[in-house]
């Protein structure tokens, strides 16, 4: 039973438009999500957190919006450039618990 | 600086034989992950490391797999008699902070992985 879930395998954006890629949870004690990104051959790095006591969290390009009622986030990255096609993975966690990983998103933004 | 890195960067081996999987952390983090990402899917957790001891060891899948920390550093990750289910890239990650402390410098920093091929 998958907890975290992106159910877009892919998306492709142009260069310059906004990019949207969500997730939903199934956890409802999830208190913290993140997202990263991979490039091939590299591991996950870092992106953008939000806590369960926001709903929006802002990092230049990158905003993640939260919306604890639907168990629902989104990263939006804005504008898209084509060195954000990456593989994108959103986590949660639950206080003292790992993180649990959705399967990804892999953007592609053309130029 | 240096990141975390893993060593080898690719290992094939056959089936029932065993494996060892190393990873270096960035210096002074206390906190070391092991994941395991199959193909088409996300990073799997399967043990947390803080300092020498293994604080959440709940992913291992079976007593097949096995990992220490000696000295609060380098780790390993051992697995025995291997299957070929258990190909897959090996991840592990570290953090200044566990990842109970939300917010509070407990970012994972992840390494390039050990891709295991077992035939």
């Amino acid at each position: 039973d998958q907890q975290v879930k992106q159910n877009s395998p892919s998306l492709s954006v142009q260069e310059g438009r906004i990019s949207i890629l969500n997730c939903d949870y199934t956890n409802s004690m999830f208190d913290y999500f993140l997202w990263y990104k991979k490039y091939p051959a590299e591991g996950p790095t870092f992106l953008i957190s939000i806590s369960s006591i926001k709903d929006k969290n802002e990092d230049g390009r990158f905003t993640v919006f939260l919306n604890k009622s639907a168990k629902h986030l989104s990263l939006h990255i804005v504008p898209s450039q084509p060195g954000d096609s990456a593989v994108y993975f959103c986590a949660a966690s639950a206080g003292n618990t790992p993180l649990v990983f959705g399967k990804g998103t892999r953007l592609s933004v053309i130029a | 600086g240096a990141g975390v890195s893993q060593t080898p960067s690719n290992k094939v081996t056959e089936k029932g034989k065993y494996v060892e999987l190393r990873c270096d952390p960035i210096s002074g983090h206390t906190a070391l992950y092991w994941y395991r990402q199959s193909l088409g899917q996300g990073p799997e957790f399967l043990i947390y490391f803080q300092g020498t001891g293994a604080a959440d060891d709940s992913g291992l899948p079976n007593d097949r797999f096995f990992a220490v920390r000696p000295e609060g550093s380098v780790s390993t990750l051992k697995i025995q008699r291997t299957e070929r289910g258990d190909s897959a890239v090996y991840l592990c990650a570290s953090s200044l902070n566990p990842y109970q402390l939300a917010g509070a410098n407990n970012e994972q920093f992840f390494g390039p992985g050990t891709r295991l091929t077992v035939l």
